[in-house]
C-alpha cells in the first residue's frame, strides 16, 4: 500500500491542550497534505507542505515535514471542542500518477 | 459556489442493481476523482480525471466505470452491485493535477448494498 500512517489511531484530550498526530510514510514525496474530517462529512483541506518545507503554519496549526524520517506532524494548539474530528495526512509522490493518498486517519476528540 | 455537490446522499440497492453516482463541481477544475472510505481503512482512490474527455484507473477500480463529457461533471456507476461495494464514496476535484493540489471534496454518498 502506498498510504501514509497516522499515530496514534485515537486522541483524547482536554480543551486547551496541544494536540500532536503524526504521520509516516515509506516513497518520496512531492507534497504532503492534512485534512479534517468532521463526523458524517465530507474531507476539509487544512494544510499542504511541499518537500522543500520544513514548517508550515495556519492559524493554531502547524505542520512539520522532515523527508529523512518520511514523517510528518500536525500540531494543534489551545485545542477546543470544535476541533474533535478525524484528521488524515495525504501525500502525493515524486513518481507515478499525480494523486493522493491517504493514510487510515487520527480521531481526536477534545473534552470540554 | 456551491462547490462539489454529490447525489444520492443515501441509497440502498439489492445486489445486482446499477446505479449512478453523481458529482458536479462550478469551480471549472480540471481535475476530479472518487474515493470511497471503509472503516480502519482511509480513502482510496477508485477512478480520477485530468480533463473533459481523459479518464484513469486509481486503486480500486474494479466494479466501477467513469466517463468525464463536460469540465463540471463526474458520474460514477456501479454496473452491478456487491456487498463489498458498500460504503461512503467521496468525490474530489482540484485546479491542478490532484497529487500537487488542494482537493476539495463533495459531502459524500453513503450506500448500503444488501
Amino acid at each position: 500500500s502506498q498510504q501514509g500512517e497516522e499515530d496514534p489511531q485515537a486522541l483524547s484530550i482536554q480543551e486547551g491542550e496541544n494536540a500532536t498526530m503524526n504521520c509516516s510514510y515509506k516513497t518520496s514525496i512531492n507534497n504532503l497534505q492534512w485534512y479534517r474530517q468532521n463526523s458524517g462529512r465530507g474531507l476539509v483541506h487544512l494544510i499542504l507542505i511541499r518537500s522543500n518545507e520544513r514548517e508550515k503554519h495556519s492559524g493554531r496549526l502547524r505542520v512539520t515535514l522532515d523527508t529523512s524520517k518520511k514523517s510528518s506532524s500536525l500540531l494543534i494548539t489551545a485545542s477546543r471542542a470544535a476541533d474533535t474530528a478525524s484528521y488524515f495526512c495525504a501525500t502525493a509522490f515524486q513518481t507515478g500518477a499525480n494523486n493522493l493518498f491517504f493514510g487510515t486517519g487520527t480521531r481526536l476528540t477534545v473534552i470540554p | 459556489n456551491a462547490g462539489v455537490t454529490q447525489t444520492p446522499k443515501f441509497q440502498v440497492l439489492k445486489t445486482g442493481q446499477s446505479m449512478t453516482l453523481q458529482c458536479a463541481q462550478d469551480m471549472n477544475h480540471e481535475y476530479m476523482s472518487w474515493y470511497r472510505q471503509d472503516p480502519g481503512m482511509g480513502l482510496r482512490l477508485i477512478h480520477y480525471s485530468v480533463g473533459a474527455g481523459i479518464t484513469d484507473q486509481g486503486e480500486v477500480p474494479n466494479g466501477y466505470n467513469v466517463s468525464r463529457s463536460t469540465t463540471e461533471d463526474f458520474p460514477l456507476r456501479l454496473l452491478s452491485a456487491a456487498p463489498s461495494q458498500t460504503s461512503v464514496y467521496f468525490c474530489a476535484s482540484s485546479y491542478g493535477a490532484g497529487g500537487f493540489e488542494t482537493q476539495y471534496f463533495g459531502p459524500g454518498t453513503r450506500l448500503l448494498v444488501l
